[in-house]
């Protein structure tokens, strides 16, 4: 079976461009969340979809930073424009309805903004 | 504020030795749950720890969460080359919010052969 898959695995812009990260769950999940890590702060939770509906944003760091989930299958993240303090990994990770804390991770991707 | 502490931040040490490390919280947790990430990859699930006291036993990996439910820890025997990695633990709150999991910044694990 397939895990959550994410892409692109590297990215590296310059300040002012904008990104877009893109997940696809594993299918039947139907919670979906967005994590940043770093060393400094470690993972992050930066917003959490249930049946696509965004529940909570309030990790997102500000309005540069945008996420959609159009339908079960597909998320972004969107930063615009991107920030050398952006630089992280960003992950994405689905779960399986609400009775369990189980919670699988895509590879991430390497964002690197110069 | 950090609401989980993992200690040690890292750790080195030879092959076949045994090792603990912690993760410890001020905050009750109705789960606690230990991740592995391996350099380039997301974390991994190991176990889940629902109930205070409770002890899970993953082949050489022993996970313990405390009576108080606001405490854990992983025990490994004989580490091997192939247990290096970050080890997360994640914890769980009941009610509003559940969904959510607060992480611990990891023990850096460096196995050497």
């Amino acid at each position: 079976d397939a895990g959550v898959i994410q892409s692109p695995r590297h990215e590296v812009t310059e300040m002012g461009q904008e990104v877009t990260l893109r997940c696809k769950p594993i299918s039947g999940h139907n919670s979906l969340f967005w994590y940043r890590q770093t060393m400094m702060r470690g993972l992050e939770l930066l917003i959490y979809f249930n049946n696509n509906v965004p529940i909570d944003d309030s990790g997102m760091p500000e309005d540069r930073f945008s996420a959609k989930m159009p339908n079960a299958s597909f998320s972004t993240l969107k930063i615009q424009p991107s920030e050398p303090r952006d630089s992280a990994v960003y992950f994405c990770a689905s779960r399986r309805g609400t009775g369990t804390y189980e919670q699988y991770f895509g590879p991430g991707t390497r964002l690197t903004v110069t | 504020t950090q609401l989980l502490e993992q200690s040690p931040q890292f750790l080195s040490i030879q092959e076949g030795e045994n090792l603990t490390v912690y993760c410890n919280s001020s905050s009750v947790f109705s789960s606690l749950q230990w991740y592995r990430q391996e350099p380039g990859e997301g974390p991994v699930l190991l176990v889940t720890v629902v109930t205070g006291g409770e002890v899970k036993k993953l082949k050489r990996l022993t996970f313990q969460f405390g009576d108080a439910r606001k405490d854990s820890s992983l025990h490994i025997t004989a580490a091997q080359p192939g247990d290096t990695g970050l080890y997360l633990c994640a914890g769980a709150k009941s009610g509003a919010g559940s969904y959510q999991l607060t992480f611990g910044k990891g023990t850096k694990l460096s196995v050497i052969p």
